[in-house]
């Protein structure tokens, strides 16, 4: 079956470091995306993983461990326009069909 | 550059009604895909398509639910009659079709079934 999983909400203070982990198990695997969605927006690209290891991107990184189906993204300096919820994604094998975990809201206070 | 463009943005209609709505891809996009989010389900992928043909429609949910991809450059989702269980936001997605490159996602519609 295909089941990713990560904490329904966060919350963290402005100027901090987050942590958002997703586990995934999944029948295949070709990448893992994390996407932003902010309330009532269309989800918007952030990071791609294939390989193990560290990903960093200005404030955002993505971390991969393929033998333990996991990953995480780690905001930097956090700010309030980072309030959204974060979405994790797993692409299958032998095509382009990506699962959606249910997302983390992440709520940034001052 | 233009992104994927969804119409209607908002759809209010009464249940047993004809619903479709309307994507248009990023220009050399070769896959696309419908996707439906509500609060329950989350992200829910419906069908997608490569190179105009569908590959994977196992997320449809009934009958009631159909997608075509007349040319690269169009596609549809109606539902026929619709629910108020339809209710949800649907995006529409396209990406380039290499492994690496992520889904750009349209604005969504935003259907409400009376």
């Amino acid at each position: 079956g295909q089941n990713i999983d990560q904490p329904t909400e966060m919350t963290a203070t402005e100027g901090a470091i987050v942590q958002i982990n997703c586990t995934y198990q999944t029948s295949g695997f070709n990448g893992l995306f994390w996407y932003q969605q902010h309330a009532g927006e269309a989800p918007t690209f952030l990071s791609y993983n294939v390989l193990d290891g560290l990903e960093e991107k200005g404030r955002f990184s993505s971390f991969l461990s393929r033998s333990k189906g996991y990953s995480y993204l780690l905001l930097k300096e956090l700010q309030m326009k980072d309030s959204a919820s974060y979405l994790c994604a797993v692409r299958d094998t032998g095509g382009f069909k990506t699962i959606f975990g249910a997302g983390t809201r992440l709520f940034v206070k001052a | 550059d233009a992104g994927v463009i969804q119409s209607p943005r908002h759809e209010v209609t009464e249940m047993g009604q004809e619903v479709t709505l309307r994507c248009k891809p990023i220009s050399g996009h070769n896959s696309l895909f419908w996707y439906r989010q509500t609060m329950m389900r989350g992200l829910e992928l419906l069908i997608y398509f490569n190179n105009n043909v569908p590959i994977d429609d196992s997320g449809m949910p009934e009958d009631r639910f159909s997608a075509k991809m007349p040319n690269a450059s169009f596609s549809t989702l109606k539902i026929q009659p619709s629910e108020p269980r339809d209710s949800a936001v649907y995006f529409c997605a396209s990406s380039p079709g290499t492994g690496n490159q992520p889904q750009h996602f349209g604005d969504g519609t935003r259907l409400s079934i009376l």
